[in-house]
């Protein structure tokens, strides 16, 4: 089992609606990381969480460090939000990070 | 400046080259790390140097032999490549190593012959 999932794989939404995006995680972590990549390969970080709730634009981060799980939410979709998000955790003390498998996400108009 | 750069862009290279990955930042950032991501698959952490000392080499082939000259530099020289190391090479930053936003550079695509 992987230490870090991601759910959906895979998510299809329509201009201006809320997405939600999962991830779970098995281990203990100091952080947890969000993490946006486009096609080409640029990767872009959105958030980095240990507790609580952070918001940025439209975007907003939540992590329940009890139930080992966070959310990424995306308000008001748009076709330019497409790609892939990926959810990745601290696990030491010296930065490396575990991916989960990402979620490619296409906002269609 | 909140950029990390990366070159070449692109790079091919047969099995018995040997080449070099450079990578840039300018934000004084104590925390370097070079991943590699195959197509379709989240990136794997290679290496991590913290104040330019090696602090985790995830079980990387010595084939791959990073070296981080100073605060700013961080390079991943390249030899006796295989195909199967044809990839995407990521170098990211950060302030420290622990709990501090990633900065990526573009990456550089690898093609091994």
């Amino acid at each position: 089992k992987n230490e870090v999932e991601q759910s959906p794989q895979n998510l299809t939404a329509q201009e201006g609606e809320f997405i939600t995006i999962n991830c779970s995680y098995s281990v203990g972590i100091s952080a947890l990381h969000w993490l946006q990549q486009h096609p080409g390969g640029g990767i872009v970080s959105l958030f980095m969480l240990s507790s609580g709730k952070k918001k940025h634009g439209r975007l907003i981060a939540t992590i329940n460090i009890q139930e080992k799980h966070s959310s990424l939410h995306i308000t008001a979709s748009h076709p330019r939000d497409s790609a892939v998000y990926i959810c990745a955790v601290e696990k030491g003390s010296q930065g490396n990070l575990i991916f989960g498998k990402g979620t490619k996400l296409s906002v269609k108009p | 400046d909140t950029e990390v750069t990366q070159t070449p862009k692109h790079l091919v290279m047969g099995m018995t080259n040997k080449k070099s990955l450079k990578c840039e930042q300018h934000m004084g950032h104590r925390a370097m790390y070079w991943y590699k991501q195959k197509a379709k698959k989240p990136p794997e952490l290679m290496f991590v140097y913290s104040y330019e000392k090696l602090s985790i080499n995830e079980s990387v082939p010595s084939r791959f032999s990073p070296e981080c000259p100073n605060s700013s530099l961080l390079n991943l020289h390249l030899h006796a490549l295989q195909p199967e190391d044809s990839a995407l090479y990521l170098c990211a930053s950060s302030q420290v190593a622990v709990q501090e936003t990633q900065y990526f550079g573009p990456g550089t695509r690898l093609l091994v012959l």
